[in-house]
């Protein structure tokens, strides 16, 4: 069955400091999707991007990458220059292609506070 | 721009009442979806429907029903509250359930059970 573990509870910075959070997922499919969302404090949940399983191409939009490695199976999301408006709790997911396909898996997400 | 839209907002009942946790979205999608988000555990899905008239269980569909009549609804209903499903509930929609197409939520139904 598919899992997605983000060990980060939570995670603490001072604005303009560099931030990864890491996602590690497990399925047994070949054809498979990630994605990441995030939580701000109104409690909405917002779509940041979703990768599938044969494009490992890294890919960053504006002050966010995201580190796609199929070797480790991970999928970790990283803040450049972090701003306050950056805290949230942040959700790594991961959804299979077979069977449920869009039965979508959450980690248990990571806190993000960016401090002034 | 409506998107997902999920009534009630806030909710508290007694145990042993019943509610049903409205879900409508407009852009004419597939798939939809129920979550309930509790601390430390991410969000884990109830039930969901690939079409009018196609429901079928998640990782935690028990004391819950839904039913899918047309493409918009997909409500969500307590049958008998109970304390454990004091939770946040999201209904989430999506294109279609292949292709890994990215789920749309709703602004959630936080619920209380005395």
């Amino acid at each position: 069955a598919q899992k997605v573990t983000q060990a980060q509870t939570e995670i603490s910075v001072v604005e303009k400091e560099d931030v990864t959070l890491d996602c590690v997922y497990e399925t047994r499919d070949t054809t498979y999707y990630l994605f990441w969302y995030k939580q701000p404090p109104s409690g909405e949940l917002v779509f940041l991007i979703r990768r599938n399983s044969f494009d490992e191409q890294n890919e960053i939009s504006g002050r966010y990458s995201w580190n796609f490695q199929k070797s480790t199976s991970s999928f970790n999301f990283t803040i450049t220059a972090s701003q306050v408006v950056d805290s949230a709790v942040y959700f790594c997911a991961l959804s299979e292609e077979g069977y449920n396909n869009n039965d979508m898996r959450f980690g248990a997400g990571t806190r993000l506070t960016v401090k002034p | 721009n409506a998107g997902v839209t999920q009534t009630p907002k806030f909710q508290v009942l007694k145990t042993g009442q019943s509610m049903t946790l409205q879900c409508a979205q407009d852009m004419n999608h597939e798939y939809m979806s129920w979550y309930r988000q509790d601390p430390g555990m991410g969000l884990r899905l109830i039930h969901y429907s690939v079409g009018a008239g196609i429901t079928d269980q998640g990782e935690v569909p028990n004391g819950y029903n839904v039913s899918r009549s047309t493409t918009e609804d997909f409500p969500l209903r307590l049958l008998s509250a109970a304390p454990s499903q004091t939770s946040v509930y999201f209904c989430a929609s999506s294109y279609q359930d292949t292709g890994g197409w990215p789920q749309h939520f709703g602004d959630g139904t936080r619920l209380s059970i005395l």
